[in-house]
């Protein structure tokens, strides 16, 4: 199957810092990738599509301005947490779509697990 | 917003025992997948059931699909200790075909 990485996949951060979480596809383009968040015992939640090549869309509840998304190449994806604050504490989890014919395939990263102190 | 909801939200069985996830959906899906998920760890990918198939197997899982209903269930069979995990159902949006939505989640304990 194809793999997808994130980096890092863990930090601790001091509050008020931004921090820069990659998503990257390894052996196939991906024009579009998404962000989840999940919360401990707690099911992902979808934050945002992120296009290659054009602005991320955002799903209802999450600012844009707070979790800033680029997607400049076909195999990267960066989600920048900015100004983090302690409830921003999450693990976070990219996957990248790969058109198979008529149906979705979706690879997931193995996920970035942020403190924010 | 998420898509579905599982039943039960936890679930604790002897080793060797069967068990079984229910997964309720609310729009029309292309397909439905299932995944697991260890405590902290990335999601393993179960398997992928499309919407015109009513069963699918895979070695110890058995899926069925029911799109009348908007529901699916997943069967582990012969329960071992390494199946302790978080188990999640996932549809895709007929009117976005790449966006997956995943359900709040089953809390799978074997018990030795």
């Amino acid at each position: 199957g194809a793999v997808v990485s994130q980096h890092p996949s863990r930090v601790i951060c001091k509050s008020g810092t931004s921090v820069k979480i990659e998503c990257r596809s390894l052996d196939f383009q991906a024009t579009t990738m998404f962000w989840y968040r999940q919360f401990p015992k707690k099911s992902l939640m979808l934050m945002a599509t992120s296009n290659e090549g054009s602005k991320a869309t955002y799903e209802q509840g999450v600012e844009k301005d707070k979790f800033l998304i680029n997607h400049a190449s076909l195999t990267l994806s960066t989600l920048t947490v900015t100004s983090a604050h302690p409830e921003d504490s999450s693990f976070y989890i990219c996957s990248a779509h790969r058109l198979a014919g008529a149906y979705n395939e979706q690879f997931f990263g193995p996920g970035t697990r942020l403190t924010v102190l | 917003s998420q898509q579905g909801e599982e039943d039960p939200q936890a679930l604790s069985i002897q080793e060797g025992e069967n068990a079984t996830m229910n997964c309720s959906y609310k729009t029309s899906i292309n397909n439905l997948q299932w995944y697991r998920q260890n405590s902290g760890r990335g999601l393993v990918h179960l398997i992928l059931i499309r919407s015109n198939e009513r069963e699918k197997h895979s070695g110890r899982l058995r899926v069925t699909l029911d799109t009348s209903k908007k529901s699916s269930s997943l069967l582990i069979t012969a329960s071992r200790a390494a199946d302790t995990a978080s188990y999640f159902c996932a549809t895709d949006a007929y009117s976005s075909a790449s966006k997956i939505i995943f359900g709040s989640g089953t809390r799978l304990s074997i018990r030795p």
